[in-house]
């Protein structure tokens, strides 16, 4: 069963904001929203995470709607190095991933 | 990944045979997961465990098992590998239940 929704593609002219966005609207009141990427075929790797309120980090930033049934990521100024496919995840101790967002950067 | 190794990173292996992949870390976490990712299904967990000698099954575990014996090392054990377990295997890693996990460069099995 799939918890989270997201585009299957998105494009970003480098140098622009990447805004990916999510739907999660059967969150339940202590799962996390996470969100990792996946370069060709290394293996994931952990963007960020919340629980209520917006988080930032040296990679991205997190939006998360005050009823938690949806949420953005950030990356404020993508790079042809961020082209990857963008998973958002909401659980809490074990996370499943869907198929993500596919986002291509061109410059 | 810094903190994280996978080894074999590829195997080739025969229908029948028993095959194990290791995964270690050297950064004490308690929690370890894999995954197996395939084309149209994503990253699906295999089996986790959440200390030592203490694991759980994930949605696609039969087939397989784990061990754990110590902190630093949780193998995953296929007991008598199928063509459909061919697949790119993911360690994880992670320091709490809701921490973000860290990854290993994965393990390409192919089962002929």
């Amino acid at each position: 069963d799939a918890k989270t929704t997201q585009p299957p593609s998105m494009d970003c002219a480098e140098g622009r904001a990447a805004n990916l966005p999510c739907n999660h609207s059967t969150i339940s009141g202590n799962e996390y929203v996470y969100w990792y990427r996946q370069i060709h075929s290394q293996g994931p790797q952990y963007i960020i995470h919340g629980l209520k309120n917006n988080e930032t980090n040296e990679m991205a930033s997190l939006i998360i709607t005050e009823d938690r049934k949806s949420s953005t990521l950030i990356l404020p100024h993508a790079t042809l190095r961020d082209t990857a496919v963008y998973y958002c995840i909401v659980g809490y101790s074990t996370l499943t991933f869907g198929k993500g967002t596919m986002l291509l950067v061109s410059p | 990944d810094a903190g994280i190794t996978q080894s074999p990173r590829h195997k080739v292996t025969e229908t029948g045979t028993p095959v194990t992949l290791r995964c270690h870390q050297t950064e004490n976490h308690r929690y370890m997961y894999w995954y197996r990712q395939d084309p149209g299904h994503g990253l699906r967990l295999i089996h986790y465990s959440y200390g030592v000698k203490d694991t759980d099954k994930g949605e696609v575990s039969d087939g397989y098992s784990v061990s754990r014996s110590k902190t630093e090392d949780f193998l995953l054990t296929l007991e008598s590998a199928t063509s459909s377990q061919t697949s790119v295997y993911f360690c994880a890693i992670a320091g709490g239940s809701n921490y973000g996990y860290t990854f290993g460069s994965g393990t390409r099995l192919t089962v002929v």
